[in-house]
């Protein structure tokens, strides 16, 4: 089975400095790995997705994760946090092909202060 | 890019009516998925279909059903609505294939059962 755990219920950075958030997860098969961004009120948002390619994956507005296999994590980071990027974060593990198991990490909520 | 698009953004309905949520993709997804969301619980798997007619139940399916008779839409049904179904309802859908598809994510309804 598999289970995703996300290491904080919430990270507070200041504007302009790093951002890191942590996914640990868990499968008996080679997974694919997503992170999600909810803004308040809103959907969620694919951020990036790592499919058995490339180890490090960049997605939008500058956030890029790194698949290491030895340590089961997929941690997204981002070099400088900006007010825009305050929201709830979501690490989520499939190993299903036909696009139905999804496993959802309890989120992670990303304060940015000025 | 893929488009999910949710019928209401907020919606206010009274106990015991029946009521209605629908979901259109505009990607030709064979999968479509309805969750719930309430603070401190994540999301949770109502329901979700890989084809036209077929269902199969999520985590939560008491007091729900779903129709599918069109592959772009899917419908979430409240039987005889209480008031602990008020909660923020997102509806999603993925591809099929040789790699893990993401899903895709709606706006979102935000429905209050008085």
């Amino acid at each position: 089975a598999q289970s995703v755990t996300q290491l904080d219920s919430h990270v507070s950075v200041s504007e302009g400095t790093p951002v890191l958030l942590r996914c640990n997860y868990s499968s008996s098969y080679s997974p694919s790995l997503f992170w999600y961004v909810q803004h308040p009120n809103k959907g969620l948002q694919l951020l990036l997705k790592y499919t058995s390619a490339a180890t490090l994956v960049k997605g939008i507005n500058g956030f890029e994760a790194e698949f290491k296999k030895s340590e089961t994590s997929f941690h997204l980071t981002k070099p400088s946090a900006h007010m825009s990027d305050a929201a709830e974060y979501f690490c989520v593990v499939s190993v299903n092909n036909y696009g139905q198991n999804f496993v959802f990490g309890p989120g992670t909520r990303l304060s940015v202060l000025p | 890019d893929v488009k999910v698009t949710q019928s209401s953004r907020y919606l206010v309905k009274r106990t015991g009516e029946k009521v209605f949520l629908e979901c259109v993709q505009d990607m030709d997804h064979e999968n479509m998925f309805w969750y719930r969301q309430d603070p401190g619980l994540g999301l949770r798997l109502i329901y979700f279909s890989y084809d036209v007619k077929m269902k199969e139940k999520g985590d939560i399916p008491e007091g729900y059903s779903v129709s599918r008779e069109k592959k772009e839409r899917f419908s979430l049904i409240l039987e005889s609505a209480s008031t602990n179904q008020t909660s923020m309802y997102l509806c999603a859908s993925s591809g099929t294939g040789l790699s893990n598809q993401p899903q895709h994510f709606g706006d979102g309804t935000r429905l209050s059962i008085l």
